[in-house]
């Protein structure tokens, strides 16, 4: 069973497009993150939610919108595409923020044409 | 300013072999320390995460040491399988328990 889950896997869409990437953990977790991989391989934290609540928003343009519906879901949804936003996208979840195990997705790859 | 440096880079070993990467660390206060293995085209996963008062934690063949005082760690690999080529990230928390990933030593297993 898969225990954090990215859709969709792969995402191409044009210049000035709205997308959303969605995220589901089935580990009963009550914290789960957006982080970004980008072509020199970092990953870097974009957000976390707690418990249905934003914990943590790192510079991110505010054309990133995450919504967490639920505890065990957390979507990513991207208005006016750029070409600067193509890259990985990894959702992740823990038992609660703190010094716990973080486990991530498969990662969602979005390109910018 | 927070740093962490991977040693070496890049490295290339044969099946079978051992091999330790190498994580330097300015960070402060210091929570925790994780290494995490991450496959092409794959998420990061958990290999162990250190505390201040662990030297030594082991993970089937990874083992990982920890050196507060020269604020240094490593991570052995004993008996390379091809399934270890991957990158190999040592990682802090921030304040926020958010994760800071550093670029990691890139490893590659040849038979």
């Amino acid at each position: 069973d898969t225990a954090v889950s990215q859709t969709p896997k792969y995402l191409v869409t044009q210049m000035g497009n709205d997308k959303s990437i969605k995220c589901e953990q089935n580990l009963g977790h009550d914290t789960m993150y957006w982080y970004k991989q980008d072509s020199k391989k970092f990953l870097k934290i974009m957000f976390s939610y707690n418990n249905k609540e934003l914990i943590i928003n790192e510079t991110v343009p505010n054309r990133f919108s995450p919504k967490s519906p639920d505890k065990a879901h957390l979507n990513l949804h991207i208005n006016s595409l750029e070409l600067g936003d193509s890259a990985v996208y990894f959702c992740a979840s823990s038992q609660e923020p703190g010094p716990y195990e973080q486990y991530f997705g498969p990662g969602t790859r979005l390109t910018v044409t | 300013k927070n740093q962490v440096e991977q040693s070496p880079q890049s490295l290339i070993i044969l099946e079978g072999k051992n091999c330790t990467l190498q994580c330097n660390y300015t960070v402060s206060p210091f929570s925790n320390l994780r290494w995490y293995k991450q496959d092409t085209g794959r998420g990061p996963v958990s290999l162990t995460i250190m505390t201040f008062s662990e030297n030594t934690k082991s993970n089937g063949r990874y083992t990982a040491t920890l050196d507060a005082d020269t604020k240094q760690s490593s991570l052995h690999i004993t008996a390379s399988q091809l399934s270890d080529s991957a990158s190999y990230i040592c990682v802090f928390p921030n304040s926020g328990y958010a994760l800071n990933f550093g670029k990691g030593t890139s490893l590659l297993v040849t038979p």
